[in-house]
């Protein structure tokens, strides 16, 4: 299985603050079609995941534009350019090159400084 | 807009057969662009992908290679639904279930139940 790996653990972010969550895959998620096979998605308590982001970089339908995502291979990232109150989360990510063998990286905690 | 309802028990006894439901409205589990998935969520083992149920002109399944002698996924189509049935559970299963749908074709989910815990205790 590709194995996913996130960092920092956690963050804490002032509101408006910049806050930037790493992921990397242990073998490249891009595919021949010059497509990574990458997504991103936010937890909140008690709620399923949410995808926000899918092929590395394109938001999902209705998430605000201060979620990007970048990165390529096997390094990717995902910024949230003014945290709000609403974005406090567990963020993971998630690689599906190896479709349906998908893996999940153990998640970024983000909270309000 | 996909919806999925998930239903079943919390508890389960060691040994015996851990069954969950996910009813799908918004779509078709016969759908030959979509595929039905069950993931778990624990502490330990973090998200896991189970196994997925999809039709192609026939019905297909994929299993986890660590639940794969255990799981069972099958499609009702009668019903526009699909179960998990995990048997022979030990306190390693405990963990909260969701189904979800493989979302544009590819591998990202783009729709989820609403998760159901399920304990395996005595």
């Amino acid at each position: 299985d590709i194995v996913m790996t996130q960092s920092p653990d956690s963050l804490a972010v002032s509101l408006g603050e910049r806050a930037t969550i790493n992921c990397k895959s242990s073998q490249s998620v891009l595919y021949t079609d010059n497509k990574n096979y990458l997504a991103w998605y936010q937890q909140k308590a008690g709620q399923p995941p949410k995808v926000l982001i899918y092929w590395a970089s394109t938001r999902e339908s209705g998430v605000p534009d201060r979620f990007s995502g970048s990165g390529s291979g096997t390094d990717f990232t995902l910024t949230i350019s003014s945290l709000q109150a609403e974005d406090v989360a567990v963020y993971y990510c998630q690689q599906y090159i190896d479709t349906p063998r998908i893996t999940f990286g153990p998640g970024t905690r983000v909270d309000v400084k | 807009q996909v919806q999925l309802q998930q239903s079943g028990p919390g508890l389960v006894k060691p040994s015996q057969t851990l069954s969950l439901t996910c009813a799908i409205s918004g779509d078709s589990v016969s759908s030959n662009t979509a595929a039905w998935n069950w993931i778990r969520q624990s502490p330990s083992r973090g998200l896991e992908w189970l196994g997925r149920t999809y039709y192609r002109s026939k019905w297909y399944n994929d299993y986890a290679l660590s639940v794969r002698s255990r799981l069972t996924i099958i499609p009702d189509a009668s019903k526009n639904q699909f179960s998990l049935q995990l048997s022979s559970v030990t306190p390693e299963d405990t963990a909260v279930y969701y189904c979800a749908k493989f979302g544009g074709g590819s591998g990202w989910l783009d729709s989820w139940g609403q998760g159901t815990l399920v304990i395996v205790s005595s």
